[in-house]
């Protein structure tokens, strides 16, 4: 059973960048699927990209394309996401979330970051 | 990008009730259909996944049904600790896509 582990809220201003970190224990961490999605105060989950550390290459929303990079370090089973240029409707809480199977299906969750965007 | 819509958006229940909660898709996609749960402050938690198979841990009250454009989230006998907002998701087309939630309260 995968247990993923993520960073501390943030508190950031209009227009810097937020880097969250995912740490992942159990399970072939280079193998795993990681997703990140965000939730908006009060609203619905968004999904914004994901990334298989063995493959290398991550896939985005298009909505976030040029503001994100989802990276690992497979030296430490540790996943991040990078979202520059940051506006206040970038406030949310960022989850992790680990992907399996033939229909994607997001069956581990870190915990949530709560990323807050103000001046 | 595909839309997913949910119906209703909010309901209130009871203990013992049976609630059903429908998930349309604006285009077919075959049983690609997630169902998570979130309680409020926690993250989601996986409970359908492939439209009708349960994940593991998620209690057999729970059931899910539906191919194509229509799906439905059934709970066979409310319990308190299913008062949530339940979430459907489309993984079969990228990008993937949630409904905008359905609210279970009191």
């Amino acid at each position: 059973q995968v247990q993923l582990v993520q960073s501390g809220a943030e508190v950031k201003k209009p227009g810097s960048s937020v880097k969250v970190s995912c740490k992942a224990s159990g399970g072939t961490f280079s193998r795993n699927d990681i997703n990140w999605v965000r939730q908006a105060p009060g609203q619905g989950l968004e999904w914004m990209g994901g990334l298989v550390p063995i493959l290398g290459t991550a896939n985005y929303a298009q909505k976030f394309q040029g503001r994100i990079s989802i990276t690992a370090d497979e030296s430490t089973s540790t996943a991040y996401m990078e979202l520059t240029s940051l506006r206040s409707a970038d406030t949310a809480v960022y989850y992790c979330a680990r992907a399996v199977g033939p229909t994607i299906s997001l069956d581990n969750w870190g915990q949530g970051t709560l990323v807050t965007v103000s001046s | 990008d595909i839309q997913m819509t949910q119906s209703p958006s909010s309901l209130s229940a009871s203990v013992g009730d049976r609630v059903t909660i429908t998930c349309r898709a604006s285009q077919s996609i075959s049983s690609y259909l997630n169902w998570y749960q979130q309680r409020p402050g926690q993250a989601p938690n996986l409970l359908i996944y492939g439209a009708s198979s349960l994940q593991g841990g998620a209690p057999s009250r729970v059931s899910g049904s539906g191919s194509g454009t229509d799906f439905t989230l059934t709970i066979s006998s409310l319990q308190p600790e299913d008062f949530a907002t339940y979430y459907c998701q489309q993984t079969y087309s990228f990008p993937p896509t949630f409904g905008p939630g359905t609210k279970v309260d009191i």
